[in-house]
């Protein structure tokens, strides 16, 4: 079946440091790849998405491949602010399977100034 | 900015009662959807729901639960005899379109934090 494996948290940084969240997945056919965000009290928020082989997601400055060769679908951000502290979610959505949401265990990211 | 809504924000309950938790998703959506996040643990999906019917369950979505769309803005969910098991973070969602096209972006509310006791 389809699943997201992410890597455990919790990430720790500094202020303007490299941040890459790794998440990999198995599935049949094409899915459509997610990266979520949770901050803390709120619900769940699209922070960016790929939906082919090759496409990069990319919002607030955070960025992510689809790479299909290695099923994974990385997030990175080049210079992580406070602000940035949160629950990261990878997911992905099949478009044959009705579109639900398949998630990864969650990635809690804690940046300090 | 259109968003979903949910209500209560938070729900407690004694176990073996029924709750209805609510969500009003936005407005020109199609595709409705709940999912739940146990504390610690990974969100997971319950339900899907197209065109006044379900479109897919999982394994987690048995008896005790079901889904309505009494009008034509609201989507709730009903425990009909809540478990300990069932405490949770209750995610309703909602997109334009799914299942014929590529999924389009699923838009979640902000959650309805379920204790049973």
């Amino acid at each position: 079946g389809n699943s997201v494996t992410q890597m455990e948290g919790p990430v720790t940084l500094s202020e303007e440091a490299f941040l890459t969240i790794n998440c990999t997945y198995t599935a049949t056919g094409y899915p459509s790849l997610f990266w979520y965000v949770q901050y803390p009290g709120e619900g769940l928020q699209l922070l960016l998405k790929a939906t082919k082989a090759d496409d990069k997601g990319s919002n607030k400055g955070f960025e992510a491949t689809y790479r299909k060769e290695t099923t994974s679908f990385h997030l990175e951000k080049g210079s992580v602010q406070v602000s940035d502290s949160a629950v990261y979610f990878c997911a992905l959505a099949n478009y044959n399977q009705g579109g639900k949401l398949i998630f990864g265990q969650g990635t809690e990211l804690s940046v300090k100034p | 900015e259109p968003e979903v809504t949910q209500t209560p924000s938070h729900q407690v309950t004694q176990m073996g009662q029924e709750v209805i938790l609510r969500c009003v998703p936005i407005s020109n959506h199609l595709y409705f959807y709940w999912y739940r996040q146990i504390l610690g643990q990974k969100v997971e999906f319950l339900v899907s729901f197209y065109n006044n019917e379900i479109s897919e369950k999982s394994e987690i979505f048995d008896d005790q639960f079901s889904v309505e769309r009494p009008d034509g803005s609201n989507f709730t969910l009903k425990i009909r005899s809540t478990k300990l098991e069932d405490s949770a973070m209750y995610f309703c969602a909602s997109s334009e379109a799914s299942g014929l096209a590529l999924p389009s972006e699923q838009y979640f509310g902000p959650g309805t934090r379920l204790t049973v006791t």
